[in-house]
C-alpha cells in the first residue's frame, strides 16, 4: 500500500513562528503536493512538485515555501507562521500523468493552530 | 465561477436510504473523474473513479459521469451510518500535469 506519513499530525504555534511541515511518500511517486482545508472553502492546493527540486505555485502560494531535497520527501515551510494560516494541512503524491488517472494518495494531515 | 462546484450539504439521510452526490463542472478538457471519502480527522482516500463518460459500479456504490451536461453522481445504496463522511468530487484532463480540480466537498451524515 502506498504511505503517505506526514511528520506531525498536530501543532500549536506562535505568530511570527518559522513552521515546518514534513511529508514522505514511500512509492516513488514523482509529483507531490500541499494543500490547506478549510471548512467552506474546501481543498486548496499550495504548492506543487513535479521532480526533485522542482516547484510550482499553486492557487493560494503567499506566505509559504516548500522544498524537495529528495524525491520521497516534501516540506511545506512557513516562514513567519500568521493567525490566517491556522488550518488542516494535507500532503499528497500521485504517479507522473500521462496515462495514469492523476490519483492523488493522502496523509493523515497535519492541524496546525497558529496563537 | 469556479471550475467544478459541489454543494457542500450538510446532507443528513437515514440508514438504508439512496443518496445522491452530485457535481458539475465547466471545462470540457476533464476525462478522469473521482470520488474520494474522506472522515472525520483523516485525510481523503479515493473511493471510485471513472474514465469519459457512463457508469461504474462497486458494491454499494454508483458513479456516473455525463459529459454532454457536464454533470457527475454518486449513488450510495443502503446507506449504512459508516458512510457518514465528506465526499469530494475531483477531475482531471488527459495529458496533464497530475493536478486534481477539487470540488468543495459534500458532508454525509446517516442516522442510525
Amino acid at each position: 500500500d502506498v504511505k503517505v506519513t506526514q511528520s506531525s499530525r498536530y501543532l500549536v504555534k506562535r505568530t511570527g513562528e518559522k513552521v515546518f511541515l514534513e511529508c514522505v511518500q514511500d512509492m516513488d511517486h514523482e509529483n507531490m503536493f500541499w494543500y490547506r482545508q478549510d471548512p467552506g472553502l474546501g481543498l486548496r492546493l499550495i504548492y506543487f512538485s513535479y521532480d526533485v527540486k522542482m516547484k510550482e505555485k499553486g492557487d493560494i502560494p503567499e506566505g509559504y515555501s516548500v522544498s524537495r531535497e529528495k524525491k520521497e520527501r516534501f516540506s511545506l515551510i512557513l516562514e513567519s507562521a500568521s493567525t490566517n494560516q491556522t488550518s488542516m494541512y494535507l500532503c499528497a503524491s500521485s504517479i507522473l500523468a500521462g496515462g495514469g488517472t492523476g490519483e492523488l494518495f493522502f496523509g493523515e494531515g497535519s492541524r496546525l493552530t497558529v496563537l | 465561477q469556479k471550475e467544478v462546484e459541489q454543494d457542500p450539504g450538510p446532507l443528513s439521510v437515514p440508514e438504508g436510504a439512496i443518496v445522491s452526490l452530485n457535481c458539475t463542472y465547466s471545462n470540457s478538457a476533464f476525462q478522469y473523474f473521482m470520488w474520494y471519502r474522506q472522515y472525520s480527522r483523516k485525510g481523503p482516500e479515493l473511493l471510485m473513479y471513472t474514465y469519459s463518460s457512463g457508469n461504474k459500479e462497486d458494491g454499494r456504490f454508483t458513479a456516473q459521469v455525463d459529459k454532454s451536461s457536464k454533470y457527475i453522481s454518486l449513488f450510495i445504496r443502503d446507506s449504512q451510518p459508516s458512510d457518514s463522511a465528506t465526499y469530494l468530487c475531483a477531475m482531471i484532463g488527459s495529458g496533464n500535469t497530475g493536478k486534481l480540480i477539487f470540488g468543495q466537498g459534500t458532508t454525509l451524515q446517516v442516522k442510525p
